[in-house]
């Protein structure tokens, strides 16, 4: 894998269910891996930060994986609400800079 | 603690005048970052620095642009001549620390350059 890629683009989900999307980057020269929440006209807000292969963070309803050996994350939303309706980015960290991926729109239906 | 501030959010420019974004970082933030996100593509490195010194400019266009973090004072992004290419949204990023070993790397909410 050349480039970070997150699949799928985008999502909708009906509220109460349970979703995960992935992040797939290159697994030589990693230093850390970034989630970010980003809605329109906000600054992307920081998730997660995971540095060490197996790393699982938590934060409320949403959890985050990493494999750096197979270089892949998954992030996991518990229970979705409306106000999970964002778009997540990650990031690959090489060398200080931050490389990210396009992006999974995530849309919650009520 | 105010996050990563940066103004103006909104710049309308005509073709060769110059532009400048500014970024004020983090309370106890040394390290500061600059990305581009063009319409329909992604965020993009440009360039990184820590006060008074440019660590990493190798994602900035080698001409018009710069990048300075003076001893005092915000960040500035300085796009002279403006094109109709540099209209994109400009954001600004903050760390404590160099951005290895798990240190967070916070936004700010972005600066939206338009050239007309």
């Amino acid at each position: 894998i050349l480039n970070v890629e997150q699949s799928p683009q985008s999502l909708h989900v009906q509220e109460g269910d349970s979703t995960n999307f992935t992040c797939s980057f290159p697994s030589s020269n990693f230093y850390a891996l970034h989630w970010y929440r980003w809605e329109t006209a906000k600054s992307p807000e920081a998730l997660f930060v995971m540095t060490l292969n197996g790393d699982e963070k938590k934060k409320g309803r949403i959890s985050a994986t990493l494999n750096t050996k197979e270089g892949y994350s998954y992030l996991y939303i518990k229970g979705s609400q409306p106000e999970d309706s964002a778009t997540y980015l990650c990031a690959s960290l090489t060398d200080y800079k931050l490389s990210f991926g396009a992006g999974t729109t995530v849309t919650v239906r009520a | 603690n105010a996050g990563v501030m940066q103004n103006p959010r909104h710049l309308v420019r005509r073709r060769g005048q110059e532009a400048r974004l500014r970024c004020s970082p983090m309370k106890g933030h040394s390290h500061v970052y600059w990305y581009r996100q063009l319409p329909e593509e992604g965020l993009k490195f440009m360039v990184y620095l820590q006060k008074e010194n440019i660590i990493d400019e190798s994602g900035m266009p080698k001409e018009r642009f710069s990048a300075e973090f003076p001893k005092e004072g915000p960040s500035i992004l300085r796009i002279q001549q403006v094109v109709r290419g540099d209209s994109a949204a400009y954001f600004c990023a903050s760390s404590r620390e160099q951005g290895a070993d798990g240190n967070t790397i916070y936004f700010g909410e972005g600066s939206w350059l338009t050239v007309v």
